[in-house]
């Protein structure tokens, strides 16, 4: 069974930083591109971030561009996601995620999210 | 690209056909997925590729469309599909959400 468990969520001021991890289990993880998603209050989804396999390449929306690192350790099957400079508008629940397809890929597993709130 | 969802909301009773629409803004090339989301939970993939039902989801669920119009369907409602219904277009690398239909019962 795919499982997808994130941690490291909480309460932080703007401009201060916070780092999310995402343990996986349940399937080869070096085999997947991973990824962030993130939904404010009451509000749509918001990708966040993506890595592919070997962590090589990494790709970003504008909104969270030079803020925000997705990194991968294959060896511990785990996801992270470094937030710096954090925003009242990040404040969010962000999803851990794994990306299939070829080419082209959609959310295929989530994990039950963590909540960020970035506040003074 | 931007995909539009319509309705915002839409109440509908068990047994009924219900259809979903989304729209993007932009040729989709069928890269188009549906998820469906309860209250308080994590987002369930249903429909991937326009039409490809994901593992262990019900028949009732089904997707089609083609270019920029895409629709999900579900042919009988059962009370466990109260949920808001999300499309999600991975046709180029800015990959986005639409902003979500709700679905309750009548």
């Amino acid at each position: 069974e795919v499982q997808l468990v994130e941690s490291g969520g909480g309460l932080v001021q703007p401009g201060r930083s916070l780092k999310l991890s995402c343990a996986a289990s349940g399937f080869t993880f070096s085999n997947y591109y991973m990824a962030w998603v993130r939904q404010a209050p009451k509000k749509g989804l918001e990708w966040v971030a993506t890595i592919s396999t070997s962590g090589s390449r990494t790709y970003y929306p504008d909104s969270v561009k030079g803020r925000f690192t997705i990194s991968r350790d294959n060896a511990k099957s785990s996801l992270y996601l470094q937030m710096n400079s954090l925003k009242s508008e990040d404040t969010a629940t962000y999803y851990c995620a794994r990306q299939n397809g070829k080419g082209r890929y959609y959310f295929d597993y989530w994990g039950q999210g963590v909540m960020v709130t970035v506040s003074s | 690209i931007q995909l539009t969802q319509s309705p915002s909301l839409l109440s509908a009773s068990v047994g009924d056909r219900v259809t979903l629409s989304c729209k993007g803004s932009q040729n989709i090339n069928n890269y188009l997925a549906w998820y469906q989301q309860k209250l308080g939970e994590a987002p369930k993939l249903l429909i991937y590729n326009t039409n490809s039902l994901q593992t262990g989801i019900p028949s009732r669920f089904s997707g089609s469309g083609s270019g920029t119009d895409y629709t999900l369907t579900i042919s009988s409602l059962q009370p466990e599909d109260v949920a808001t219904y999300f499309c999600y277009q991975y046709n180029n690398g800015y990959v986005t959400f639409g902003g979500g239909t709700k679905l309750e019962l009548k």
